[in-house]
């Protein structure tokens, strides 16, 4: 079954303690990124991999560290958390990006969201 | 800077009833479009997927269009049923390989 798996989906955690949101997609897609999504701001891009070693940052990179050592991971890095990443973040993948991404086949798949809060 | 707008924010309608739910967006320079549904607490599925040179494209029930040139594209519900109470975002493809998001429009379809 295709599908985007994140992990953990639900996590409390304590300012400054490191941590990571792993992303894994078994379609073997090139593109992924991810979003956050928060009350009356919508989704909100944090970064984005058009392929293996390629990654480029989105609307709100500030606090968030990504590495796509591999096609199918692109974990989401969280090197001191504060309260206000408190958020709901999704990751997602699609074949292709950019110009080479228009053609119908290039539906965007999103994981289930990992909701984290940082006390 | 891209910005997608989905008005209003939320929408009642009784069930059968036929609606539309609107999206713009300000930069016509776009890959294409898509429509998504969230469900509350889960991710979001992909509905409807236009390419720019697209005018329109149909999924059962639903029927989106896209009017690049005025930045416009519209979700068709066709007899609307309680099971299609969610919330519908549209997204744009950019030119810089971003997708944006409008904030999206939360259905309720009373029995």
């Amino acid at each position: 079954e295709a599908q985007v798996t994140q992990n953990p989906r639900y996590l409390i955690t304590v300012t400054g303690k490191k941590l990571t949101v792993t992303c894994s997609q078994n379609m073997n897609h090139e593109y992924m990124s991810w979003y956050r999504q928060d009350p009356g701001l919508g989704l909100r891009q944090i970064y984005y991999s058009m392929n293996v070693e390629v990654t480029d940052k989105g609307d709100v990179p500030e606090g968030y560290k990504v590495s796509r050592k591999e096609k199918r991971n692109f974990p989401l890095i969280l090197e001191s958390p504060s309260p206000n990443q408190t958020s709901l973040y999704f990751c997602a993948s699609s074949p292709r990006a950019g110009a080479l991404g228009t053609g119908s086949g290039n539906t965007i798949y999103f994981g289930e969201g990992s909701w984290l809060t940082v006390v | 800077k891209q910005e997608v707008t989905q008005i209003p924010a939320a929408l009642s309608v009784p069930e059968g009833e036929n609606l539309v739910l609107n999206c713009s967006f300000t930069d016509s320079a776009i890959y294409n479009l898509q429509w998504f549904r969230q469900d509350p607490g889960k991710g979001l599925t992909s509905l409807l997927l236009i390419q720019s040179s697209q005018r329109e494209q149909t999924s059962g029930r639903l029927n989106a269009s896209l009017d690049k040139s005025s930045g416009r594209s519209t979700l068709y519900i066709a007899a609307s049923q309680p099971g299609d109470s969610a919330t519908y975002l549209c997204a744009v493809y950019g030119a810089n390989s971003k997708l944006t998001f409008g904030k999206g429009i939360t259905l309720s379809v009373r029995p």
